[in-house]
């Protein structure tokens, strides 16, 4: 089992650029995550998807939009990139039947100049 | 809204105890989760209560007071590997409220 894959690792985005960061989970997990990391603070939830078909936001949602593609995937949108966005990004999963134990890829590093 | 009170730091020597307290002001409260994170790694599940008292895994126990709005992780036989960032998180409704994070720092 890979657990949470995300791509990128890294990029580097100029001011107004769009990309999307994909996210994917083996372990048959209903809720999948997207949050930031800005250096000394603690992870900000952006968007999640309780199951597939469904998708919420979070405590930062603006400037981002997600998809939850399939019960795997869950992709994360900047339409126009700005320097605020400049953080670590971490995908998610959970499986509702068990402890709030979420399971972290290994995040995608992202520059915006 | 949620809201979350940890220290920022602490340093201890190898062999010390770490207690990190964190206290909390939420809505829709189901439990208190602890992670840990290494630098430039991703966050990793160490604990989780939901019930008052102290859970034991291993060198770490975690203990929550649902009518105080208080846990702490407490650390014990430190080791080197144990120096990270240790973050609580209330559980509510599908979803996690991170605290700050708490750098402990471990010297030999």
């Amino acid at each position: 089992n890979a657990g949470v894959t995300q791509t990128p690792k890294f990029q580097v985005l100029k001011t107004g650029q769009s990309m999307t960061l994909q996210c994917a989970q083996d372990m048959n997990h209903n809720s999948m995550y997207w949050y930031r990391q800005d250096p000394g603070m603690g992870l900000r939830l952006i968007y999640y998807s309780a199951s597939e078909g469904t998708t919420d936001k979070g405590e930062v949602p603006n400037g981002y939009n997600v998809s939850r593609l399939n019960k795997r995937e869950f992709s994360l949108r900047l339409e126009s990139a700005a320097p605020s966005q400049t953080s670590v990004y971490f995908c998610a999963s959970h499986d509702r039947g068990r402890t709030y134990e979420q399971y972290f890829g290994p995040g995608t590093r992202l520059t915006v100049t | 809204g949620q809201s979350l009170e940890q220290p920022s730091e602490v340093t201890a020597v190898e062999g010390a105890i770490v207690q990190i307290n964190c206290t909390y002001q939420t809505s829709g409260f189901y439990g208190l989760s602890w992670y840990q994170q290494h630098d430039g790694g991703a966050p990793t599940f160490l604990s989780y209560n939901a019930l008052d008292g102290l859970e034991e895994t291993g060198r770490f126990s975690s203990f929550l007071s649902r009518s105080d709005s208080y846990g702490y992780l407490l650390l014990q036989e430190l080791q080197m590997k144990d120096s990270a960032s240790y973050f609580c998180a209330v559980a509510g409704d599908y979803k996690l409220s991170f605290g700050a994070g708490t750098t402990v720092t471990v010297r030999a």
